[in-house]
């Protein structure tokens, strides 16, 4: 079972510089989810989607971008990285409807922009 | 927009013992779902335990229980019976459980509480 699964685990970028970061899930949940997480901040949502080909703005999406175009994948993409988007990003994903579904986080992944 | 506080940024509880992790939210809606989850060094996010705000009684998941107050807005996470491996930052979530407006997308956290377990 793999759940969530997040890569790369590790990044080292220069200002200035794109990348992007991908996330899997084979649970066919509906949802998906990227979140920042930085010291004294707790987790802070960047974007989600509710479903293929759909994506939404969460608490800080300035700086990055996302796409949905598989229900099993939401990319995570920062096209001119910036000191302050170092941080851990994790991905989650649930299934949709109005219960108690949780959310199922991937490792995460440590991004330092020099 | 509904918010989470977290307000012990530390807290350490000897092994064995008992501790009371609090958390607070700020709500006006009247269904609801809150979680506690568990980070690790690992960085992992577990979840503990959750509850939905209809119902009265508080979630118990083994050594982990919530004492859940709804008119108070408090939601705590009481530990019994500390473990070493209960070490770690724990965080409070809260999400609508309204389907209308799209709010029940979205899992606001808490900035959450580091606990360190004593042997």
């Amino acid at each position: 079972n793999a759940g969530v699964t997040q890569t790369p685990k590790f990044r080292v970028l220069k200002t200035g510089q794109s990348m992007t970061l991908l996330c899997a899930q084979d649970m066919n949940h509906e949802y998906m989810y990227w979140y920042r997480q930085d010291p004294g901040m707790g987790l802070r949502l960047i974007h989600y989607s509710v479903g293929e080909g759909t994506t939404a703005k969460g608490e800080v999406p300035d700086g990055y971008n996302v796409s949905r175009l598989k229900k099993q994948n939401f990319l995570l993409g920062l096209e001119s990285a910036a000191p302050s988007q170092t941080s851990v990003y994790f991905c989650a994903s649930r299934a949709g409807g109005s219960g108690a579904n949780v959310l199922t986080f991937g490792a995460g992944s440590r991004l330092t922009v020099l | 927009a509904q918010t989470v506080t977290q307000s012990q940024p530390e807290m350490s509880v000897q092994e064995a013992e008992t501790v009371t992790l609090s958390c607070t939210y700020d709500t006006s809606e009247s269904d609801y779902y809150l979680f506690w989850y568990k980070q690790p060094p690992s960085r992992q996010m577990i979840l503990v335990i959750r509850q939905e705000a209809y119902k009265q009684q508080n979630a118990t998941e083994n050594r982990f229980s919530v004492n859940f107050q709804k008119a108070a807005k408090s939601f705590s996470l009481k530990i019994s019976d500390s473990q070493l491996g209960d070490a770690a930052m724990y965080f409070c979530a809260y999400r609508s459980a309204d389907n209308s407006g799209g709010s029940n997308y979205k899992l606001t956290f808490g900035k959450g509480t580091l606990l360190t377990v004593n042997p």
